[in-house]
């Protein structure tokens, strides 16, 4: 069965204090890793895809790298209005589906 | 573009009753799909659609929820007779799709602001 686990549930950090969110999946062939950003009362924000191992991408002060079991999305120097919850989703082979880890809810403090 | 439109933004209801869930996906989009959010569940795809035609629904929960897409502009979800445990917030997603039988592999799903449902 396809899973997601995403770590920690939740994180507090410092504005400027750096981190990273992990995303462990086992799919049964792996088509794209997906990172969405989800603000409390709105839908899933989309920030990056990931399509193979070694692959990196950025995004202001985010960037989301992908090995072969998982994926971690490092955030440098946060602000307050990165505080979000970070989704993280695959799509395994021949499927158009996502399939969600629970989240990481993510607090920068001023 | 005015993204994926979803409505009502509320819904508050009766156990029993029918609740008709909303979508507009984005103009040009050939995609849709419908999640249900929870606390205990995290984001869960009930049923998606390409080209207005139902490609996987093993996501529905049970007979009580149907979804349609009468034309690439709409598309409803409901739940009748609605239940406290369906108390969710709903979203609904579109994306594009490349023709013929290859699928698009990389489409990133973009999301409507969800309906969050409360049955009493």
């Amino acid at each position: 069965e396809d899973q997601v686990t995403q770590s920690p549930e939740a994180l507090r950090l410092q504005e400027g204090e750096s981190s990273s969110l992990n995303c462990s999946y086992t799919v049964s062939g792996l088509r794209g890793l997906f990172w969405y950003r989800q603000d409390p009362g709105k839908g899933p924000e989309f920030l990056f895809t990931l399509y193979s191992a070694g692959e990196e991408k950025e995004k202001e002060r985010l960037k989301a790298t992908l090995t072969k079991k998982e994926s971690f999305l490092h955030i440098t120097a946060p602000k307050p209005e990165d505080s979000a919850t970070y989704l993280c989703a695959v799509q395994p082979q021949g499927a158009q589906k996502l399939v969600f880890g629970q989240g990481t809810r993510l607090t920068i403090n001023p | 573009d005015a993204g994926v439109i979803q409505s009502p933004r509320h819904e508050v209801t009766e156990m029993g009753q029918e609740v008709t869930l909303r979508c507009k996906p984005i103009s040009g989009h050939n995609s849709l799909f419908w999640y249900r959010q929870t606390m205990m569940r995290g984001l869960e795809l009930l049923i998606y659609f390409n080209n207005n035609v139902p490609i996987d629904d093993s996501g529905m929960p049970e007979d009580r929820f149907s979804a349609k897409m009468p034309n690439a502009s709409f598309s409803t979800l409901k739940i009748q007779p609605s239940e406290p445990r369906d108390s969710a917030v709903y979203f609904c997603a579109s994306s594009t799709r490349g023709l013929g039988v290859q699928l698009f592999p990389y489409n990133e799903q973009f999301f409507g602001p969800g309906t969050r449902l409360t049955v009493l």
